[in-house]
């Protein structure tokens, strides 16, 4: 079936400091990617997404490129900030299954010290 | 307005209790989610309504009880839980489209503590 693997963190930085979490995915259709952010004590926000291969989302600073070749959609910020700090999970739908469930990777939590 | 608001925000029970988690939302969206959260982990999916019909439910035990009034609202009823369904409850929603770019948004949860 349909999976995603997120980097394992905790990841830790400094503020100002390029921040990579890897997402990579498997899925036997043509899926849309998305990134979600988590706030500690808070609900799920949408922070960026992509429907097709070569799509760049973008949002808030934060960036990723959907990847078909290396099946990867790799969540990249040039500068991040304490505020930053959250739990980022990636995930996808799949266009050819049922589109209503998303397929979630474990999640990555980023701690940006000042 | 992108807002999926929920009520209570926090959540004390007993294994004996009835008690009812409540979501709404007024994007005009027409797919409408149960979620729930366990720390540190992704939220696994419960129930979806459609259209107001039930469209998919995970194999939830039935102390669970979903309700979609309308296109607008969503329930959770809740009766004889056990500790282990403490947890954060979320809800979402989506346009329904029939496409699988559809974003879904999020409510802040209910955090739910089951004594």
């Amino acid at each position: 079936g349909d999976s995603v693997t997120q980097m394992e963190g905790p990841v830790t930085l400094s503020e100002e400091a390029f921040l990579t979490i890897n997402c990579t995915y498997t899925a036997t259709g043509y899926p849309s990617l998305f990134w979600y952010v988590q706030y500690p004590g808070e609900g799920l926000q949408l922070l960026l997404k992509a429907t097709k291969a070569d799509d760049k989302g973008s949002n808030k600073g934060f960036e990723a490129t959907y990847r078909k070749e290396t099946t990867s959609f790799h969540l990249e910020k040039g500068s991040v900030q304490v505020s930053d700090s959250a739990v980022y999970f990636c995930a996808l739908t799949d266009n050819a299954g049922n589109n209503r469930k998303l397929i979630w990777g474990l999640g990555t939590s980023l701690a940006v010290n000042p | 307005d992108t807002e999926v608001t929920q009520t209570p925000k926090h959540l004390v029970m007993g294994m004996t209790n009835k008690k009812s988690l409540k979501c709404e939302q007024h994007m005009g969206h027409r797919a409408m989610y149960w979620y729930k959260q366990k720390a540190k982990k992704p939220p696994e999916l419960m129930f979806v309504y459609s259209y107001e019909k039930l469209s998919i439910n995970e194999s939830v035990p039935s102390r669970f009880s979903p309700e979609c009034p309308n296109s607008s609202l969503l329930n959770l009823h809740l009766h004889a839980l056990q500790p282990e369904d403490s947890a954060l409850y979320l809800c979402a929603s989506s346009p329904d489209r029939g496409r699988s770019n559809d974003e879904q948004y999020f409510g802040p949860g209910t955090r739910l503590t089951v004594t």
